[in-house]
This record gives structure tokens, sequence and C-alpha cells, in this order.
């Protein structure tokens, strides 16, 4: 399977901690993505990594890449309530179709206030 | 949510009959996608399109069938509702660039098949 799988499947904080989600996949990527979906809402893009990158960062979130372990992670610093919802990781497989994405499961996250 | 459009947002019907799901954008991408959203299954791929009439399988896509006859339409065919087909349906975009493949997702329809 070329699909991402994300750990935790659950994760429950107080508001302020971080945030730390993983995703493994089992192929060679071109890129892995991230994304956030609300309850009842469509998937929202947060952040792309390409293979050749180890770390981008985007305002509170932080991701990192190990190719070697086929690993990612989101860091989602200072977390806040509105940071409730699931998140997914999605890897485009290397020699893959272009604009074929797979993803995980995902990681349900609830911020407590 | 980007510039799409999933019509009907809802709908209940029963085994045995035809629905058709549509997808609109305003964004002129070329590539379009459907996937289903199940419990415990994350997010499949039922079939994407990768430009006007050209559309190509994914990893369940029994059951299903697609027309992209206009580059701001996607539609999704039921032949046959079941109801191991419902499932919450979004549609998605883009342009597959070299800058990346980022997907941009509609609202999702909810569909219930009794």
């Amino acid at each position: 399977s070329q699909q991402g799988e994300e750990d935790p499947q659950a994760l429950s904080i107080q508001e302020g901690e971080n945030a730390t989600m993983n995703c493994s996949y089992k192929t060679s990527i071109n890129n892995l993505q991230w994304y956030r979906q609300n309850s009842g809402r469509g998937l929202v893009h947060l952040i792309l990594i390409r293979s050749n990158e180890r770390e981008k960062h985007s305002g509170r979130l932080r991701v990192t890449l190990d190719t070697s372990k086929k690993s990612s992670s989101l860091l989602i610093t200072a977390s806040r309530a509105a940071d409730t919802a699931s998140y997914f990781c999605a890897v485009r497989g290397r020699g893959s179709t272009l604009g074929r994405l797979y993803f995980g499961r995902g990681t349900q996250l609830t911020v407590w206030p | 949510d980007a510039g799409i459009t999933q019509s009907p947002r809802h709908k209940v019907t029963e085994t045995g009959t035809p629905v058709t799901l549509r997808c609109h954008q305003t964004e002129n991408h070329r590539y379009m996608y459907w996937y289903r959203q199940d419990p415990g299954h994350g997010l499949r791929l039922i079939h994407y399109s990768y430009g006007v009439k050209d559309t190509d399988k994914g990893e369940v896509s029994d059951g299903y069938s697609v027309s992209r006859s206009k580059t701001e339409d996607f539609l999704l065919t039921l032949e046959s509702a079941t109801s191991s087909q419902t499932s919450v349906y979004f549609c998605a975009i883009s342009d597959a660039s070299g800058r990346g493949d980022t997907q941009y997702f509609g609202p999702g329809t909810r569909l219930t098949v009794l």
C-alpha cells in the first residue's frame, strides 16, 4: 500500500500544549502533505514537504520528514481549541501518476480549553 | 472551499436507484477527483480525471462511473445504488503543476442508501 498511516489515531490535549502527530509510509515518495479536516467539512491543505527537504515551518506548524525511516511528523505548537480537527497525511509516491495522492486514516486531535 | 461546489449536499435514496453527484469548479484546474470517506477507512479514491474526457480508476471504482465533458464539471454516477455506497463523497481539484500537487476539496455530499 502506498498510503500514509497516522499515529496516534486520537490525541487529546489542553490548550497551550504542543500536539505531535506522526505519519509512516512504505514507498519512496516525491512529496508528503498534511491536511486538516474540521467536522463536517472538506479537507484543507496545510503544508507540503518534498523528499529532499527535512523540515518546514508554517506559522505554528512544523513538519519534519525522515526518508530513511519513511516517516513524517506534524507538530502544532501552543495548541488552541480551534485546532480541534482530524489531521491527515497524504503521500505522492515517486513514479506514481502525477496528481495522485494516497491518504491515511487520520489523527483526531481534541484540544480542551 | 476554493471555488468548488458539490451538489446535492445531502441525498437519501433507495437501493437500486441511479444517483449522480456533481462537482463544479471555477479554478480551471486540470485534475479532478472523487473520494469517499468512511469511518476507519480514511479517504479512498474512486475515480479521477486529468483532462476533459480523460478519466481513470482509483482504488474503489467498482459500482461507480464518471464523466467529464467540460473542464469545470466532473460527474460521479452510481448506476444502481447499494447500501455499501452510503458514505460522504468529496470532490477535489488540483493543477498538479511542477510546484506540487496540492488538492483542494469541496464541502462534501452525504449520501444515504436505504
